[in-house]
């Protein structure tokens, strides 16, 4: 079983509506998670992390963290063609930080 | 400019010829990584720092090695290269031990 876990997708969204990426993780220690994200042929970039439970919001985006039942997801609202990109959901496994595979979304115009 | 830097950007060699890619950080950051990225498997960490001269492995160590001599520098050390090391390598620097990364560039390796 995959660590953290991440549907591949594509993920396919029209334009100014709300995109929901998903993801779970195996570790109940965990205490850290990070959303980053990648256009094609880049390096990935940080855009949200959460620590706690609960929703926390950034912008456009939202990330939900639900220790319980060890999911994290993240929202983002008013999607734009230049949100298309792979989103890679993180978690922390003591000093290690583990990536999920990945969700391509595509945000048609 | 707050930046990860990585050289070379790309890079082809062949089987069993020593290679080091090099890492530095202007960010004063303590905590450093090296992950490569396969189609498939995503981002996977093969070694780790979280100061000068203290390093661990990651998930696929293996054929690697890596020194912190410095703060800012990490390099990425392949004594012998095989062609199951060809991927995307990048290195990466957080301030906090697990904290949100700075990605470089990257570096594209092919191991004919």
């Amino acid at each position: 079983q995959k660590e953290v876990e991440q549907n591949s997708g594509p993920l396919s969204v029209p334009e100014g509506a709300i995109a929901s990426l998903n993801c779970t993780y195996s570790d109940r220690g965990s205490q850290s998670f990070f959303w980053y994200r990648q256009y094609s042929g880049k390096s990935p970039e940080l855009i949200m992390f959460i620590y706690s439970n609960g929703d926390k919001e950034d912008g456009r985006f939202t990330a939900q963290l639900n220790k319980a039942s060890q999911y994290v997801s993240l929202l983002i609202r008013d999607s734009q063609p230049s949100d298309s990109a792979t989103y890679l959901c993180a978690v922390n496994q003591g000093n290690k930080l583990v990536f999920g595979a990945g969700t391509i979304l595509r945000v048609k115009s | 400019e707050a930046q990860v830097t990585q050289n070379p950007r790309y890079l082809i060699t062949v089987t069993g010829k020593k290679l080091t890619v090099t890492c530095s950080q202007n960010m004063n950051h303590e905590y450093m990584s090296w992950y490569r990225q396969d189609p498939g498997l995503g981002l996977r960490q093969i070694y780790y720092s979280m100061n000068v001269e203290v390093t661990d492995k990651g998930d696929v160590p293996e054929g690697y090695k890596v020194s912190r001599k410095e703060k800012r520098n990490f390099p990425l050390i392949l004594e012998s290269p095989s062609p199951n090391q060809t991927s995307l390598y990048f290195c990466a620097s957080s301030l906090e031990r697990v904290g949100g990364y700075t990605f470089g560039s990257g570096t594209r390796l092919t191991v004919v």
